[in-house]
């Protein structure tokens, strides 16, 4: 089955340090990747995502990832993270393999201490 | 997000009773999904529907039942609820591939708690 895993339960960083959240995927064939943030009491919202073309993308907030087919892997980034980034994120998968469907990872926590 | 919502917002019951959770969109998707998050779990797909008449089970479908009455609307059941059952649940609704970026849209959850 398809899996989805990310490295890290809990991130604590302070303000201004640079974040790296790392996801790892199962499934060798085509895949769509996103990851998603969700605010403290708040729904999951999209931060970015890829389907095709340059592996490296830019999203909301100054967020940005890269695709490394030959890892598997999907890792966030953020150059200089600041206190209202606190949030859990979410990497997800989804291929014509699984049915459109979408699995997405257990979460990261982060922490950003002012 | 408004396009999604989601009613009950919060629901306390007690072991054994039945519960739906409803879900509406306004987005025009044909696609509607049920999710349950647990903390260090991550969200864990419980039931899936491609149009009005495709419903499909999902990773954890046992002791959840659903109904898609519209297109709109996509209803989640809890026949007999247990104490293990509690936890956020998240509508979302999704385009099918091909008609635009395949992103899920999330309702704002509701959060069930069965004593």
């Amino acid at each position: 089955a398809q899996s989805v895993s990310q490295h890290n339960h809990h991130v604590i960083l302070s303000e201004a340090a640079s974040l790296e959240l790392g996801c790892n995927y199962s499934y060798g064939g085509t895949v769509n990747l996103f990851w998603y943030v969700q605010y403290p009491g708040q729904h999951l919202q999209l931060l970015l995502k890829y389907f095709s073309g340059d592996p490296l993308v830019k999203g909301i907030k100054g967020f940005e990832a890269e695709f490394i087919k030959s890892k598997f892997s999907f890792n966030l980034r953020k150059p200089s993270v600041q206190w209202s980034d606190t949030a859990e994120y979410f990497c997800a998968v989804n291929s014509d393999n699984y049915g459109q469907n979408f699995v997405f990872g257990p979460g990261t926590r982060l922490s950003v201490l002012p | 997000d408004a396009d999604v919502t989601q009613t009950p917002r919060n629901r306390i019951t007690k072991t054994g009773k039945r519960i739906m959770l409803e879900c509406s969109q306004t987005k025009g998707h044909d696609r509607m999904y049920w999710y349950r998050q647990d903390p260090g779990l991550g969200l864990r797909l419980i039931y899936y529907s491609f149009d009005v008449k495709d419903i499909n089970k999902g990773e954890i479908s046992d002791g959840y039942s659903v109904s898609r009455q519209a297109q709109a609307k996509f209803s989640l059941s809890l026949e007999s609820a247990i104490p293990n059952q509690t936890a956020l649940y998240f509508c979302a609704t999704s385009e099918p591939p091909g008609q635009g970026p395949d992103t899920q849209y999330f309702g704002p959850g509701t959060r069930l708690t069965v004593l």
